[in-house]
């Protein structure tokens, strides 16, 4: 079946600096991946999707200079989230979309916790 | 717009007991419709989804969920609730008139007690 990585697991990051979120593909090609942001027992927001070879679509109140997103191959998009503040802390969590077969559901990576400090 | 509830914050159960947890949904086309599972600091499984067909749908770990259209609702279940069961449910939908986007519910926290 579809396999998503995402690395890394957990990042601890001192405030200002930036960090990057890997999300590949192990085995299928994915042309859309979709990035959300889960805060403490709360659900998942989506933040952007993520398109091959083009510019990512963010949702409303994302801010796209903070959250840099970069889909450059079909197997891989990265999240960096620029200048991190402490209010950054959060789950974040990559899906992919599978397009072989039956692609109605997508396939979520782990998840990766930052944590700003 | 598409939207998602799930009116549960918290669902406690027995072990060996059927459990519900709610889901009812709005959106504009026919809609695609999943249950995920969260386990702590771990990304979502995949349980089950309605396309079409079967209002009545059967997923991983013996769950499955039925979908009633009048009622907008997609309710899981599970026959026999395992103490292993307990985690994070969320319900997501998806507009089926060809849109990628998913949306989430605000998640209810399964108990299943021994």
């Amino acid at each position: 079946g579809a396999v998503v990585s995402q690395h890394p697991s957990w990042v601890i990051c001192k405030s200002g600096t930036s960090v990057k979120i890997e999300c590949r593909s192990l085995d299928f090609q994915a042309t859309t991946m979709f990035w959300y942001r889960q805060f403490p027992k709360q659900s998942l927001m989506l933040m952007a999707t993520s398109n091959e070879g083009s510019k990512a679509t963010y949702e409303q109140g994302v801010e796209k200079d903070k959250f840099l997103i970069n889909h450059a191959s079909l197997t891989l998009s990265t999240l960096t989230v620029t200048s991190a503040h402490p209010e950054d802390s959060s789950f974040y969590i990559c899906s992919a979309r599978d397009p072989r077969g039956d692609n109605y559901g997508y396939t979520f990576g782990s998840g990766t916790r930052l944590t700003v400090v | 717009a598409q939207s998602v509830a799930q009116p549960e914050d918290q669902v406690n159960v027995a072990e060996g007991n059927p459990l519900t947890v709610k889901c009812t949904y709005s959106v504009s086309g026919n809609p695609y419709l999943f249950w995920y599972v969260q386990y702590p600091n771990r990304g979502l499984q995949f349980l089950l989804k309605y396309i079409t067909g079967d209002n009545l749908v059967k997923g991983s770990y013996g769950f499955e969920a039925e979908f009633n259209k009048s009622q907008t609702s997609f309710h899981l279940k599970k026959p026999s609730a395992l103490v292993s069961d307990s985690a994070l449910y969320f319900c997501a939908v998806r507009d089926g008139t060809g849109g990628f986007k998913t949306i989430f519910g605000a998640g209810t926290r399964l108990f299943v007690k021994a």
